[in-house]
């Protein structure tokens, strides 16, 4: 069945620091990929996504790049600040009749001033 | 309402009592899921509604839990004889599969406490 993992947390981080984290996938067919977020006290929310193999998703300066090779959707963000502190999952839609979503088991993420 | 509405907010319960948490998803969804996150933990998959297909019910922890959805639009997880471990908050989240790729909204979930 489909699966993903993705690395272990907790993360901490100075401000300004290079962010990677990393997520990888089992799936059958060619899934879209998720990055969610939850921000502290807040409901999960969508980050951004990839639906095609080399497809590049972005927002608020994360990046993630879908890569069928190595079937991963690395997050990425060259600057973190303090407020990107949150809970980060990685998720995928397999493309097949009713599959459901399947998360990761999130990252926690703390940047320090 | 403009997004997923889940009640209650917050539920305190004793050991062995049955709890029902209700989920109206965003208009129009065909997708509906249950989650449930443990104090510092990750997503815990429970039951996916997809249209008039059967649900995926591969999730749910035991027999003391189900769910239901009624008329493809409002949903009821019921949990009999709560025990303390079921204390967490439970999440539902409705979306629609289309081009793109499913987005998924959530809502602001249910803590559910068992003393």
């Amino acid at each position: 069945g489909n699966s993903v993992t993705q690395m272990e947390g907790p993360v901490t981080l100075s401000e300004e620091a290079f962010l990677t984290i990393n997520c990888t996938y089992t799936a059958t067919g060619y899934p879209s990929l998720f990055w969610y977020v939850q921000y502290p006290g807040e409901g999960l929310q969508l980050l951004l996504k990839a639906t095609k193999a080399d497809d590049k998703g972005s927002n608020k300066g994360f990046e993630a790049t879908y890569r069928k090779e190595t079937t991963s959707f690395h997050l990425e963000k060259g600057s973190v600040q303090v407020s990107d502190s949150a809970v980060y999952f990685c998720a995928l839609k397999s493309d097949f009749g009713n599959e459901k979503l399947t998360f990761g088991t999130g990252t926690r993420l703390t940047i320090i001033p | 309402g403009a997004g997923v509405s889940q009640s209650p907010s917050n539920k305190v319960t004793e050991k062995g009592k049955d709890v029902e948490l209700r989920c109206d998803p965003i208009s129009g969804h065909t997708a509906l899921y249950w989650y449930r996150q443990s104090l510092g933990q990750g997503l815990e998959f429970l039951i996916y509604f997809q249209g008039n297909s059967a649900p995926d019910k591969s999730g749910l922890p035991s027999d003391r839990f189900s769910a239901e959805r009624t008329g493809g639009s409002v949903s009821t997880l019921t949990i009999q004889r709560t025990q303390q471990e079921d204390s967490a908050v439970y999440l539902c989240a409705s979306g629609s599969p289309g081009t793109g790729g499913e987005k998924l909204f959530f809502g602001s979930g249910t803590q559910l406490s068992v003393l």
